[in-house]
Formats: structure tokens, sequence, C-alpha cells
């Protein structure tokens, strides 16, 4: 399988915990965005890297939320003290900077649903 | 502001009946583009177009059709004879030339029922 892969597909916690979650590009894919949906609602940027730099973050990023991207390859997304509120799918997306396919087209990933008790 | 409607919340439609999904989007931009994805009861989601702001042109792949309409900023999906395989939500999305993020609309959920 060539898609973008997230692990794990689904972590409860409970709240005031940490929690990280994995993404997988796309092979050979130097851009890679994380989002967050919440039941009902479109995809929310989150942040978004460009090989190892993070280059945009949103607003809604807050200080407990830290995302890396060390290699330039896989990505890991932090949440410190989890909150009710943090209850999300979270999904990652990779794009290539090089014309492979439908131009300017972001490949998804299964995402991972958090629950937070 | 970036932003994009749908207000169409849920559709419910018998197979083998045309469908429109509408976009309306806001944007001070010059230079934009335009997305749908489709997200399957899987969850995962389906890149299903691209159009910049320059290309008017409608498009056809198969049963999907898009409209995409400067003039009243509007960016609709056409789903001809539905199939019981097209129920899911269809979100609609912005992307400005100068950023990265797609801006989502809150999507649409399409039932189709044999």
């Amino acid at each position: 399988d060539t898609g973008v892969s997230q692990d794990p597909r689904h972590k409860i916690t409970k709240r005031g915990q940490n929690v990280t979650f994995r993404c997988d590009p796309i092979s050979e894919h130097n851009r890679l965005y994380w989002y967050r949906q919440t039941l009902g609602q479109g995809p929310e940027f989150l942040t978004y890297f460009q090989n190892e730099a993070q280059l945009e973050k949103s607003r809604l990023l807050s200080d407990r939320f830290s995302a890396e991207r060390p290699k330039g390859s896989f990505s890991t997304l932090e949440i410190q003290r989890t909150e009710q509120g943090d209850s999300a799918m979270y999904l990652c997306a990779s794009r290539s900077s090089y014309r492979v396919g439908p131009p300017d087209t972001q490949y998804f990933g299964p995402g991972t649903r958090l629950t937070v008790l | 502001a970036q932003k994009v409607t749908q207000a169409q919340t849920e559709i419910s439609v018998v197979e083998k009946e045309d469908v429109t999904l509408d976009c309306v989007y806001e944007t001070r931009d010059t230079t934009y583009y335009l997305f749908w994805y489709k997200q399957p009861p899987s969850g995962e989601l389906v890149f299903l177009i691209r159009r910049n702001s320059f290309d008017e042109q409608n498009e056809i792949s198969g049963r999907y059709s898009w409209n995409f309409q400067k003039s009243t900023s509007s960016f609709n999906f056409t789903i001809t004879a539905s199939q019981v395989v097209d129920s899911a939500v269809y979100f609609c999305a912005l992307r400005r030339n100068s950023g990265y993020a797609l801006n989502f609309g809150k999507g649409t959920s399409l039932l189709v029922t044999p």
C-alpha cells in the first residue's frame, strides 16, 4: 500500500494525558499537512511542513499541540494535557512538489480518531 | 477572508436520479483553487477535482460534472444517474494561491437509496 498511513487509528485517553499520533506520507512526498475534523464539520487546517520545515501553523494549534517532521519523512502530532474539546479525527495529508498525477492534490490518510474522556 | 459555504446539509435521492451539490465561496484573491473531495463511510477523503480561478470551463468525468461560475462565486457538482455507492459526504474546498491550507466547507451528506 503506497497511500498515506496513520497510527493509531483510534485512541481513547483520559483528560490530562498526553497523546502522540504518527503520519507516514506517500513516499517522496515532501509536503505534509495536519487537519482536524469534528463531527459534522469539514476538516480544519492545523499545520504544514515542507520537508522538515514547519512553514505554517493555524491559530487552532494551541501551545498544547506540537508537530514535528524531523527527517522530512514521517511526522508526529503531540497533544499535551488533553481536554475533552480535543476529541476529533486528526487527518494527515501529503503532496508532491512535482507534477505527479493531478496537480496540487493533497492525498489524505484514514485519520486517527481521538476520544478524550 | 476565505469562506466556503455548502448550504445543503443532507440530500437524499433515489438511485438513478440526478443530484447537484452546491458550493459557494468567498475570497478577495484573484488567483485561487477550488476542490471537491468525497468522504465515504470509511472516512478517508478522496480527491475528485481541482480547478484554478482562471479556468471556467465546465468539466465532465463519467457521471460527474462540475459547473464553475466566477460571476456567482459558485462551483457546483452534479452526479448524473446516482448510484448507492455515491453515498458519502462531499466537501468543497478553497486554497489561496499564496497559502498552503485547504479551507473546507461543512460538507453535504448524500444518501442514495435503491
